[in-house]
């Protein structure tokens, strides 16, 4: 059950670049997602989210587009920093459910 | 910054034994849950928690597993028995709402538990 996919396991970005990681869901019930971000031995940091009701959200140098028709959603890093390497994870929830619903994650390698 | 501590950090255990993994939960938060991540595989959703009782499981949270809270600070994850499959990353989250608002919930550091 792949409800929330993120195909691309690695990426990798020379410093100063966007970074730009996808997701792509097949629950049209999701309504809240979320990114997240792990480093090593930690447990997941909460980074950006966005509700089903806009298609943008920014804060800093953190974007996330929302193509509910795709079910596809991005987050972009502008620029990136070696301090941006780390696993990102993409969550999804529906309705008042408190469960994430969590992707597989990209390990993004930002390169000085 | 408020943190959710998660002891201990790596607990290796025997097949059929007993387990409890501990969480102190962020002071001001509700809303407590568990996840976990075997190796090289997805974060799960186990359980969530409030007022005193489980609000949510997955398929996961079969017989083997419970939650408590004792006291006041303390949330607990029990595995009756464990099995192989149960070896992976625990974590422990909190939340200050039930509506995940902006900042989602805070996450400990894990618990990797390793069953021989």
């Amino acid at each position: 059950d792949q409800q929330v996919k993120q195909n691309s396991p690695s990426l990798s970005v020379q410093e100063g670049r966007i970074s730009i990681l996808n997701c792509d869901y097949t629950n049209s019930m999701f309504d809240y997602f979320l990114w997240y971000k792990k480093y090593p031995a930690e447990g997941p940091t909460f980074l950006i989210s966005i509700s089903s009701i806009k298609d943008k959200n920014e804060d800093g140098r953190f974007t996330v587009f929302l193509n509910k028709s795709a079910k596809h959603l991005s987050l972009h890093i502008v620029p990136s920093q070696p301090g941006d390497s780390a696993v990102y994870f993409c969550a999804a929830k529906t309705g008042s459910a408190r469960q994430l619903t969590f992707g597989s994650g990209t390990q993004l390698t930002v390169l000085p | 910054e408020p943190e959710v501590t998660q002891t201990p950090s790596h607990q290796v255990t025997q097949m059929g034994q007993e387990v409890i993994l501990r969480c102190v939960p962020i002071s001001n938060h509700l809303y407590f849950y568990w996840y976990r991540q075997i190796l090289g595989q997805k974060v799960e959703f186990l359980v969530s928690f409030y007022n005193n009782e489980i609000s949510e499981k997955s398929e996961i949270f079969d017989d083997q597993f419970s939650v408590e809270r004792p006291d006041g600070s303390n949330f607990t994850l029990k595995i009756r028995s464990t099995k192989l499959e149960d070896s992976a990353m625990y974590f422990c989250a909190s939340s200050e709402s039930g509506v995940l608002g902006v900042y989602g919930y805070t996450f400990g550091s894990g618990t990797r538990l390793t069953v021989v």
